[in-house]
């Protein structure tokens, strides 16, 4: 089964413990990105990668790393989390023929709280 | 910057009545536009999509057509059941800036029987 795929679900950490919020597809997508969903700011884009070790930033990257090393995997990386970075945090992933057509497939989410 | 204005909701509406939610556009280039859905506890999919001026894109019911002239995007069904309540989000990709997407902020529609 086509799916992108985001762990953990539910995550609960103190300010300043790094963490890594890990996402694997299984559909050979070139393009990954990260977006994070806050009421009433609808879904905002961290980072992309359109390919192995091409990553660039989206409109929020202020806070976080990732890194493609590998095509299937994307991880999102907060060194030293803060309050302001509770929320809930999707990956996706498509294809990319040069074009910006393609659907996005959406992981399931990760609901961050940072204390 | 680009950027997509989705109408406020929440909205809520009985079974079989008519839906628009509105979306509209700002992107310094051609995009391509979208509508998503998300359903509670789960993830965003795709509901349809259109890559040109006046293309209608078109899934499950659910219709948007592509009007450049007045930028906008609006999602449409002519009888919306209690399983179409969800959260929608309009988004653009432009092609002048490959690998960005742009979302709305989303609308949550609710649906009584």
């Amino acid at each position: 089964e086509a799916q992108v795929t985001q762990n953990p679900r539910y995550l609960i950490t103190v300010t300043g413990k790094k963490l890594t919020v890990t996402c694997s597809q299984n559909m050979n997508h070139e393009y990954m990105s990260w977006y994070r969903q806050d009421p009433g700011l609808g879904l905002r884009q961290i980072y992309y990668s359109m390919n192995v070790e091409v990553t660039d930033k989206g409109d929020v990257p202020e806070g976080y790393k990732v890194s493609r090393k590998e095509k299937r995997n994307f991880p999102l990386i907060l060194e030293s989390p803060s309050p302001n970075q509770t929320s809930l945090y999707f990956c996706a992933s498509s294809k990319w023929g040069g074009t910006t057509n393609e659907k996005l497939f959406f992981g399931s989410g990760t609901q961050l709280s940072v204390l | 910057g680009n950027s997509v204005t989705q109408m406020e909701g929440p909205v809520t509406l009985s079974e079989e009545a008519f839906l628009t939610i509105n979306c509209t556009y700002t992107a310094t280039g051609y995009p391509s536009l979208f509508w998503y859905v998300q359903y509670p506890g789960e993830g965003l999919q795709l509901l349809l999509k259109a890559t040109k001026a006046d293309d209608k894109g078109s899934n499950k019911g659910f219709e948007a057509t592509y009007r450049k002239e007045t930028t906008s995007f609006h999602l449409e069904k002519g009888s919306v059941q209690v399983s179409d309540s969800a959260v929608y989000f309009c988004a653009l990709s432009d092609r002048g800036n490959a690998g960005k997407s742009t979302f709305g902020d989303g609308t949550t529609l609710t649906v009584k029987p």
